[in-house]
Protein backbone atom coordinates (compact mmCIF):
# COMPACT_ATOMS: atom_id res chain seq x y z
CA UNK A 1 0.00 0.00 0.00
CA UNK A 2 0.75 3.72 -0.70
CA UNK A 3 3.23 4.91 2.50
CA UNK A 4 4.21 8.45 3.60
CA UNK A 5 7.30 8.91 5.43
CA UNK A 6 7.78 11.43 8.00
CA UNK A 7 11.53 12.42 9.11
CA UNK A 8 12.28 13.14 11.71
CA UNK A 9 9.64 11.70 14.05
CA UNK A 10 10.33 13.90 16.76
CA UNK A 11 12.88 16.92 17.29
CA UNK A 12 13.78 19.00 20.39
CA UNK A 13 15.04 22.71 19.17
CA UNK A 14 16.21 26.05 21.29
CA UNK A 15 14.27 28.96 20.66
CA UNK A 16 14.96 31.25 17.69
CA UNK A 17 16.45 28.12 15.41
CA UNK A 18 14.54 26.76 12.42
CA UNK A 19 13.59 22.95 12.11
CA UNK A 20 13.16 21.38 8.57
CA UNK A 21 10.03 18.12 8.76
CA UNK A 22 10.28 16.30 5.64
CA UNK A 23 7.38 14.17 4.40
CA UNK A 24 7.29 11.83 1.66
CA UNK A 25 5.70 9.51 -0.22
CA UNK A 26 7.84 6.40 -0.81
CA UNK A 27 6.16 4.29 -3.46
CA UNK A 28 3.66 6.95 -5.30
CA UNK A 29 3.75 10.64 -6.13
CA UNK A 30 2.01 12.73 -4.79
CA UNK A 31 0.64 16.20 -6.34
CA UNK A 32 -0.78 17.32 -3.60
CA UNK A 33 0.37 17.02 0.23
CA UNK A 34 -1.52 18.69 3.40
CA UNK A 35 -0.10 19.89 6.63
CA UNK A 36 -1.80 19.11 9.69
CA UNK A 37 -0.79 20.29 13.04
CA UNK A 38 -2.19 19.06 16.31
CA UNK A 39 -2.15 20.31 20.23
CA UNK A 40 -1.68 17.42 23.09
CA UNK A 41 -5.43 15.68 23.98
CA UNK A 42 -6.63 17.96 20.48
CA UNK A 43 -7.60 17.56 17.20
CA UNK A 44 -5.94 17.98 13.53
CA UNK A 45 -5.89 21.17 12.72
CA UNK A 46 -4.87 21.69 8.57
CA UNK A 47 -2.13 24.62 8.20
CA UNK A 48 -2.10 24.53 4.59
CA UNK A 49 -2.65 22.43 1.04
CA UNK A 50 0.52 22.49 -1.23
CA UNK A 51 0.96 21.23 -4.69
CA UNK A 52 4.04 20.30 -6.61
CA UNK A 53 5.26 23.27 -8.08
CA UNK A 54 3.18 26.02 -6.98
CA UNK A 55 2.84 28.11 -3.66
CA UNK A 56 1.49 26.26 -0.72
CA UNK A 57 -2.57 27.66 0.30
CA UNK A 58 -2.34 28.33 3.69
CA UNK A 59 -5.41 28.33 6.33
CA UNK A 60 -6.30 31.58 8.11
CA UNK A 61 -4.51 32.57 10.80
CA UNK A 62 -1.29 30.59 9.89
CA UNK A 63 1.36 32.83 9.11
CA UNK A 64 3.21 31.58 5.88
CA UNK A 65 6.43 33.13 6.70
CA UNK A 66 7.11 31.31 9.88
CA UNK A 67 5.70 27.89 8.48
CA UNK A 68 7.77 27.66 5.00
CA UNK A 69 6.28 25.02 2.80
CA UNK A 70 8.03 23.77 -0.04
CA UNK A 71 6.89 20.83 -2.42
CA UNK A 72 9.63 20.59 -5.31
CA UNK A 73 9.22 17.59 -5.87
CA UNK A 74 6.35 14.91 -6.83
CA UNK A 75 7.42 12.84 -3.40
CA UNK A 76 8.58 15.25 -0.85
CA UNK A 77 7.26 18.07 0.92
CA UNK A 78 8.95 20.26 3.89
CA UNK A 79 7.56 22.25 6.47
CA UNK A 80 10.16 24.56 8.20
CA UNK A 81 9.11 26.23 11.31
CA UNK A 82 10.93 29.49 11.36
CA UNK A 83 12.51 31.21 14.70
CA UNK A 84 10.90 28.21 16.93
CA UNK A 85 9.63 29.71 19.77
CA UNK A 86 7.96 27.24 22.66
CA UNK A 87 4.18 27.54 21.58
CA UNK A 88 5.57 26.28 18.10
CA UNK A 89 6.18 23.09 19.93
CA UNK A 90 3.44 20.40 18.68
CA UNK A 91 2.60 17.52 16.68
CA UNK A 92 3.20 18.03 13.04
CA UNK A 93 1.26 15.38 10.16
CA UNK A 94 1.52 15.67 6.51
CA UNK A 95 -0.79 13.95 4.33
CA UNK A 96 -0.70 13.00 0.51
CA UNK A 97 -2.57 12.16 -2.58
CA UNK A 98 -1.90 10.71 -5.55
CA UNK A 99 -3.80 12.80 -8.12
CA UNK A 100 -4.96 15.54 -6.64
CA UNK A 101 -7.95 16.90 -4.52
CA UNK A 102 -10.15 13.86 -5.23
CA UNK A 103 -7.53 10.77 -4.29
CA UNK A 104 -6.96 9.14 -1.95
CA UNK A 105 -5.13 10.31 1.38
CA UNK A 106 -2.30 8.59 3.22
CA UNK A 107 -1.15 10.03 6.79
CA UNK A 108 2.44 10.12 7.44
CA UNK A 109 3.16 9.05 11.58
CA UNK A 110 3.68 12.46 12.74
CA UNK A 111 6.49 14.68 14.10
CA UNK A 112 6.78 15.55 17.63
CA UNK A 113 8.54 19.39 17.62
CA UNK A 114 9.39 20.48 21.08
CA UNK A 115 10.90 23.81 21.37
CA UNK A 116 13.20 24.74 24.39
CA UNK B 1 -18.96 25.43 5.88
CA UNK B 2 -18.38 22.27 7.42
CA UNK B 3 -17.37 21.30 10.66
CA UNK B 4 -17.96 18.04 12.74
CA UNK B 5 -18.75 17.39 16.37
CA UNK B 6 -17.97 14.37 18.33
CA UNK B 7 -19.67 14.06 21.96
CA UNK B 8 -17.55 12.82 24.51
CA UNK B 9 -14.05 13.27 24.45
CA UNK B 10 -13.65 10.14 26.42
CA UNK B 11 -15.05 7.42 26.43
CA UNK B 12 -14.77 4.08 28.45
CA UNK B 13 -15.72 0.45 27.96
CA UNK B 14 -15.27 -3.15 29.09
CA UNK B 15 -13.47 -5.31 26.76
CA UNK B 16 -16.26 -7.06 24.75
CA UNK B 17 -18.81 -4.43 25.01
CA UNK B 18 -20.25 -2.54 22.61
CA UNK B 19 -18.72 0.73 21.20
CA UNK B 20 -20.37 3.86 20.02
CA UNK B 21 -18.49 7.17 19.25
CA UNK B 22 -20.94 9.90 17.89
CA UNK B 23 -20.27 12.45 15.16
CA UNK B 24 -22.65 14.81 14.64
CA UNK B 25 -22.09 17.19 11.28
CA UNK B 26 -23.15 20.37 9.86
CA UNK B 27 -22.19 20.89 5.83
CA UNK B 28 -23.81 23.30 3.23
CA UNK B 29 -22.83 20.68 0.66
CA UNK B 30 -23.63 16.99 0.95
CA UNK B 31 -21.20 15.77 3.09
CA UNK B 32 -18.54 13.02 2.63
CA UNK B 33 -17.70 11.41 6.46
CA UNK B 34 -15.08 9.78 7.31
CA UNK B 35 -13.50 7.77 10.61
CA UNK B 36 -10.08 8.14 11.72
CA UNK B 37 -7.81 5.63 14.58
CA UNK B 38 -4.88 7.58 15.81
CA UNK B 39 -2.39 5.32 18.01
CA UNK B 40 -0.04 7.51 20.29
CA UNK B 41 2.72 9.77 18.28
CA UNK B 42 1.51 8.19 15.42
CA UNK B 43 -0.55 9.28 12.37
CA UNK B 44 -3.92 8.41 11.05
CA UNK B 45 -5.57 5.11 9.74
CA UNK B 46 -8.60 5.38 8.05
CA UNK B 47 -11.60 3.10 9.23
CA UNK B 48 -14.08 3.97 6.79
CA UNK B 49 -15.72 6.51 5.06
CA UNK B 50 -19.34 7.86 3.49
CA UNK B 51 -19.39 8.55 0.30
CA UNK B 52 -22.77 9.01 -0.69
CA UNK B 53 -23.30 5.04 -1.61
CA UNK B 54 -24.78 2.87 1.32
CA UNK B 55 -25.68 4.69 4.20
CA UNK B 56 -24.11 1.62 6.69
CA UNK B 57 -20.44 1.64 5.95
CA UNK B 58 -18.78 -1.30 7.04
CA UNK B 59 -14.80 -0.77 7.76
CA UNK B 60 -11.60 -2.22 9.16
CA UNK B 61 -11.29 -3.97 12.41
CA UNK B 62 -14.67 -4.33 13.09
CA UNK B 63 -15.99 -1.09 13.20
CA UNK B 64 -19.07 0.30 11.22
CA UNK B 65 -20.61 3.71 10.66
CA UNK B 66 -24.46 4.29 9.72
CA UNK B 67 -25.05 8.10 8.00
CA UNK B 68 -28.51 9.84 8.77
CA UNK B 69 -29.08 12.05 7.55
CA UNK B 70 -32.38 13.10 9.34
CA UNK B 71 -29.76 13.37 12.49
CA UNK B 72 -26.86 15.10 10.65
CA UNK B 73 -25.01 11.86 12.27
CA UNK B 74 -22.91 9.92 11.19
CA UNK B 75 -22.27 7.59 14.50
CA UNK B 76 -18.94 4.93 14.37
CA UNK B 77 -19.98 1.28 16.12
CA UNK B 78 -18.42 -1.78 17.46
CA UNK B 79 -20.45 -4.42 18.91
CA UNK B 80 -17.66 -5.57 20.55
CA UNK B 81 -14.58 -3.83 22.15
CA UNK B 82 -10.78 -5.65 22.24
CA UNK B 83 -7.95 -3.89 24.21
CA UNK B 84 -6.38 -3.37 20.67
CA UNK B 85 -8.99 -0.44 20.31
CA UNK B 86 -7.90 1.54 22.49
CA UNK B 87 -6.54 4.61 20.34
CA UNK B 88 -8.04 8.52 19.61
CA UNK B 89 -10.73 8.38 17.07
CA UNK B 90 -11.75 11.00 15.07
CA UNK B 91 -14.67 11.99 12.72
CA UNK B 92 -13.94 13.94 9.60
CA UNK B 93 -15.97 15.77 6.98
CA UNK B 94 -14.61 16.62 3.04
CA UNK B 95 -16.43 18.12 0.29
CA UNK B 96 -14.90 15.13 -1.69
CA UNK B 97 -15.20 11.82 -1.46
CA UNK B 98 -11.67 10.68 -1.17
CA UNK B 99 -10.66 12.90 1.56
CA UNK B 100 -8.53 16.28 0.57
CA UNK B 101 -8.89 18.87 2.54
CA UNK B 102 -10.64 17.41 6.14
CA UNK B 103 -11.99 19.09 8.92
CA UNK B 104 -11.50 16.57 11.61
CA UNK B 105 -13.76 16.76 15.34
CA UNK B 106 -12.55 17.33 18.51
CA UNK B 107 -11.35 13.41 18.77
CA UNK B 108 -12.79 10.76 21.35
CA UNK B 109 -10.14 8.90 23.44
CA UNK B 110 -11.45 5.20 23.29
CA UNK B 111 -10.58 3.20 26.60
CA UNK B 112 -11.26 -0.47 26.94
CA UNK B 113 -10.86 -2.23 30.49
CA UNK B 114 -10.31 -5.60 31.07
Amino acid sequence: GAVVSQHPSWVICKSGTSVKIECRSLDFQATTMFWYRQFPKQSLMLMATSNEGSKATYEQGVEKDKFLINHASLTLSTLTVTSAHPEDSSFYICSASTGGYNSPLHFGNGTRLTVT
Amino acid sequence: AQSVTQLGSHVSVSEGALVLLRCNYSSSVPPYLFWYVQYPNQGLQLLLKYTSAATLVKGINGFEAEFKKSETSFHLTKPSAHMSDAAEYFCAVSDNNQGGKLIFGQGTELSVKP
